[in-house]
């Protein structure tokens, strides 16, 4: 069965501090290795897909990273509006098309 | 497009009734998931569809829990009857390919079981 582990499970930075989430992963051939973000009340908007390790994805502030063990969520200067729960998921092998989520990082910038 | 449309937004029922979730996916996308968000477990896939027809519904709880899809733009999620361990946020999430990871989520419909 698929396990992924995020950590810490909450990380609150000052404007401008960066910082790195982990997501610890165990999965039967790894097909995608995704993050999400979800704000209070709403449902997760999707961040980005890494298919192998080595690979890297940015969007602004955020870079994420992927080895065969763990993906990194990089967070360089961050703003408060960068304040949100992350979450990273893995679509493992089989023929399915499942997603398995951790169960995220806090994360809270103050100004 | 107006995005993923689940309803009610809120919901607060009684154990022992009969609750129904609804979702109406983005147009064009073939698959249709049902997921459910606690604090003790996080996002749990409950069940997915693919052109309307399940696909896995391993992670359904019990047989308390149904879903169907009987069109392309539109699902339903019923509990019956329903418990206060049930009390979660449900999200509907659709996606147009398989394997790119990008499911488009709902807002959510959160129950609360009395």
């Amino acid at each position: 069965e698929d396990q992924v582990t995020q950590s810490p499970e909450a990380l609150r930075l000052q404007e401008g501090e960066s910082s790195s989430l982990n997501c610890s992963y165990t999965v039967s051939g790894l097909r995608g290795l995704f993050w999400y973000r979800q704000d209070p009340g709403k449902g997760p908007e999707f961040l980005f897909t890494l298919y192998s390790a080595g690979e890297e994805k940015e969007k602004e502030r955020l870079k994420a990273t992927l080895t065969k063990k763990e993906s990194f969520l990089h967070i360089t200067a961050p703003k408060p509006e960068d304040s949100a729960t992350y979450l990273c998921a893995v679509h493992g092998g089989g023929s399915n098309y499942k997603l398995t989520f951790g169960k995220g990082t806090l994360l809270t910038v103050n100004p | 497009d107006a995005g993923v449309i689940q309803s009610p937004r809120h919901e607060v029922t009684e154990m022992g009734q009969e609750v129904t979730l609804r979702c109406k996916p983005i147009s064009g996308h073939d698959y249709l998931f049902w997921y459910r968000q606690t604090m003790m477990r996080g996002l749990e896939l409950l069940i997915y569809f693919n052109n309307n027809v399940p696909i896995d519904d391993s992670g359904m709880p019990e047989d308390r829990f149904s879903a169907k899809m009987p069109n392309a733009s539109f699902s339903t999620l019923k509990i019956q009857p329903s418990e206060p361990r049930d009390s979660a946020v449900y999200f509907c999430a659709s996606s147009p390919f398989r394997g790119t990871g990008e499911l488009f989520f709902g807002e959510g419909s959160r129950l609360t079981v009395l």
